[in-house]
């Protein structure tokens, strides 16, 4: 089975600070989702890529799938306050009948101090 | 456009009990997905619906069952609830058509099970 795993696990930065975001799989990607999580409330989406060597920015935030795909980064510059909270990648996984289901990550807990 | 919605947002159980939690996908969205998602760690897959009909299940107990409505809202029931069974429920919305679907997840119902 496949299986993500996230680096690092929680990370504390100062304000204005950039930081990346890996996660890498165990098997080819077929579809990788970022989705950014406050604490204890649902996942909002924030980025899909499905190409190798794909990137796609919104914002600050830009995320990258690697030529091989198996690895993608999510990289925020310049970090602010609002950018706090958990990270997700999830995979699009095939199941019987053609259709996908998303496996995820244990997610990156993200902490930006003023 | 209402994105998708979850109910009730929060809920305590006590152990032996069932419960029901229920999902509106986002208008035009024929598929639902559920998630439950424990404390520390990435949602994990539970079903999936398109159409009324069942297209996958996650490694969960009989105990988890699910059905999709005409008008392709949806239920999840879980019966003998055991302290295990706190999480984050997650539903998920997508089209329902293929490989690329992206998916738009609700704001979650918390169960808490004492």
């Amino acid at each position: 089975s496949q299986e993500l795993e996230q680096s690092p696990q929680s990370l504390i930065v100062q304000e204005g600070k950039n930081l990346t975001i890996n996660c890498t799989s165990s098997k080819t990607l077929y579809g990788l989702y970022w989705y950014k999580q406050k604490y204890g409330e649902g996942l909002i989406f924030l980025m899909m890529l499905q190409k190798g060597g794909e990137e796609k920015s919104h914002e600050k935030i830009t995320a990258k799938l690697d030529e091989k795909k198996q690895q993608s980064s999510l990289h925020i510059t310049a970090s602010q306050p609002s950018h706090a909270g958990i990270y997700l990648c999830g995979a699009g996984v095939m199941f019987s009948g053609g259709y996908n289901k998303l496996i995820f990550g244990a997610g990156t807990r993200l902490a930006v101090h003023p | 456009d209402a994105g998708v919605t979850q109910s009730p947002t929060h809920l305590i159980k006590t152990r032996g009990q069932h419960v029901t939690l229920r999902c509106s996908p986002i208008s035009g969205h024929k598929s639902v997905s559920w998630y439950q998602q424990v404390l520390g760690q990435g949602p994990q897959f539970i079903f999936q619906y398109y159409e009324k009909e069942e297209r996958g299940r996650g490694n969960f107990p009989d105990r988890f069952s699910a059905r999709q409505f005409p008008n392709y809202s949806s239920e999840l029931n879980v019966n003998a609830l055991l302290l295990g069974d706190s999480a984050l429920y997650l539903c998920a919305s997508s089209s329902g058509t293929g490989r690329d679907d992206g998916y738009t997840f609700g704001s979650g119902t918390r169960l808490t099970v004492v």
